[in-house]
């Protein structure tokens, strides 16, 4: 079975400074994995998804991500950080296929200082 | 497209009175899924639609809940009866085959 773990619960950062959102994945095959964000009080919306090709992939919002298959990784970057971006950042990852169901990690919580 | 539209967008109750939530999908995706969201248990899949028929609803904690998509453009999550512990935001979203879930904006639930 599937299964992603992001291991920070709460990440704080300064503005500008950099950040890095850690996910790791559990997968036979190569996943399809995504990234999303939840402000308060609104639904889920994708940062950005990895399905082939360039391991680095670009989003929304400045963000990148990078898929590491050695290390069963997809972590979450970017270079300066605004205030706007905290928020709740959820990895995810999926199954090619006609069941596809997605799997959430339990997110992690991006706090911004000024 | 509107995006996924879900109502209402909060909902406060008594113990033991049924709840229903609404969901009208973006036009054209025939994935349709329920999740529920907690401080406790995050994010959890309740029941998975595709093409107006479920295939997974594993994640339906019991009896007192349930779905239906009649058709392509609506669908309801009921709870009947409704408790104390059944507070959350539930959230419908809906998929077109890329991969990618849209999310409505949730309809967050108090069970006094």
């Amino acid at each position: 079975a599937q299964s992603v773990t992001q291991p920070d619960i709460h990440i704080t950062v300064s503005e500008g400074a950099s950040l890095e959102l850690r996910c790791n994945y559990s997968y036979g095959a190569t996943p399809y994995l995504f990234w999303y964000v939840q402000s308060p009080g609104q639904g889920l919306q994708l940062l950005l998804k990895y399905f082939s090709g360039d391991t680095l992939v670009q989003g929304i919002k400045g963000f990148e991500a990078e898929f590491k298959r050695s290390q069963s990784s997809f972590n979450l970057r970017k270079p300066s950080v605004h205030w706007s971006d905290a928020a709740e950042y959820f990895c995810a990852v999926g199954a090619e296929g006609g069941s596809y169901i997605p799997t959430f990690g339990r997110g992690t919580s991006l706090i911004v200082h000024p | 497209d509107a995006g996924v539209i879900q109502s209402p967008r909060h909902e406060v109750t008594e113990m033991g009175q049924e709840v229903t939530l609404r969901c009208k999908p973006i036009s054209g995706h025939n994935s349709l899924f329920w999740y529920r969201q907690t401080m406790m248990r995050g994010l959890e899949l309740l029941i998975y639609f595709n093409n107006n028929v479920p295939i997974d609803d594993s994640g339906m904690p019991e009896d007192r809940f349930s779905a239906k998509m009649p058709n392509a453009s609506f669908s309801t999550l009921k709870i009947q009866p409704s408790e104390p512990r059944d507070s959350a935001v539930y959230f419908c979203a809906t998929a077109g085959g890329t991969g990618e879930l849209f999310f409505g904006e949730g309809s967050r639930l108090t069970v006094l």
